[in-house]
């Protein structure tokens, strides 16, 4: 089993949609969860950073961490053609681990 | 602010050729330092990692090696390469004790033909 499991799509929505992405794991010592997009043939670029359950909000992404069911979620509101990216998720507890990676398409 | 360059961005190399990726971080002072491999449809696969200079860790054993000779810094370097050797490579760096932050370079597409 994965420590950190991430469907990897593609998910295709309209423009305007809420695209809603999740990670679960399994490593109780995760700490701190992110959220990095990345472009096609680019690095990937952090978007969100959190560390305790709960939400975190920055414009039109929200991170959600529950750390009981060990489960992550990244949601776009109002989701753009821009936005078309592949998002990975990563979790740091001494050492960091990234899921595969979800392909978003974003259609107009 | 901090920047961090990465080249070549793209190359293509026959099997048993030597291959040299350089990375150069600015802006900031003793770095950890981070190579990394993504493999079409894949996630990212940690390959080396650096807390200073000519401080090395292997994640994987491999056809690849590491060096930093100086302080921002990072060459990833094969004697002969393999078809199994191609992918796209990523340069990353971070603050000591950051605990996951990381900031990544453009990355380099190597194809091993």
């Amino acid at each position: 089993q994965k420590e950190v499991e991430q469907d990897p799509g593609p998910l295709s929505v309209p423009e305007g949609a809420i695209v809603s992405l999740n990670c679960t794991y399994s490593n109780s010592a995760f700490q701190y969860f992110m959220w990095y997009r990345q472009y096609s043939r680019k690095g990937p670029e952090l978007l969100m950073y959190t560390y305790s359950s709960g939400n975190k909000e920055d414009g039109r992404f929200t991170a959600q961490v529950d750390k009981s069911s060990k489960y992550i979620s990244l949601f776009i509101r109002d989701s753009q053609p821009s936005d078309s990216a592949t998002y990975l998720c990563a979790m740091w507890g001494g050492k960091l681990q990234f899921g595969a990676g979800t392909q978003v398409v974003v259609t107009p | 602010s901090q920047t961090i360059h990465q080249w070549p961005a793209t190359l293509v190399q026959p099997v048993g050729s030597p291959l040299s990726l350089e990375c150069t971080v600015e802006g900031t002072s003793n770095p950890n330092l981070y190579w990394y491999r993504q493999a079409a449809g894949r996630g990212l696969q940690l390959l080396f990692y650096s807390v200073g200079i000519g401080q090395i860790s292997s994640e994987v054993p491999q056809n690849l090696s590491a060096s930093r000779p100086q302080d921002r810094q990072f060459i990833l370097s094969s004697k002969k390469l393999l078809l199994s050797d191609s992918g796209f490579y990523l340069c990353a760096w971070s603050v000591s004790g950051s605990g996951g932050e990381l900031f990544f370079g453009e990355g380099s597409r190597l194809t091993v033909l």
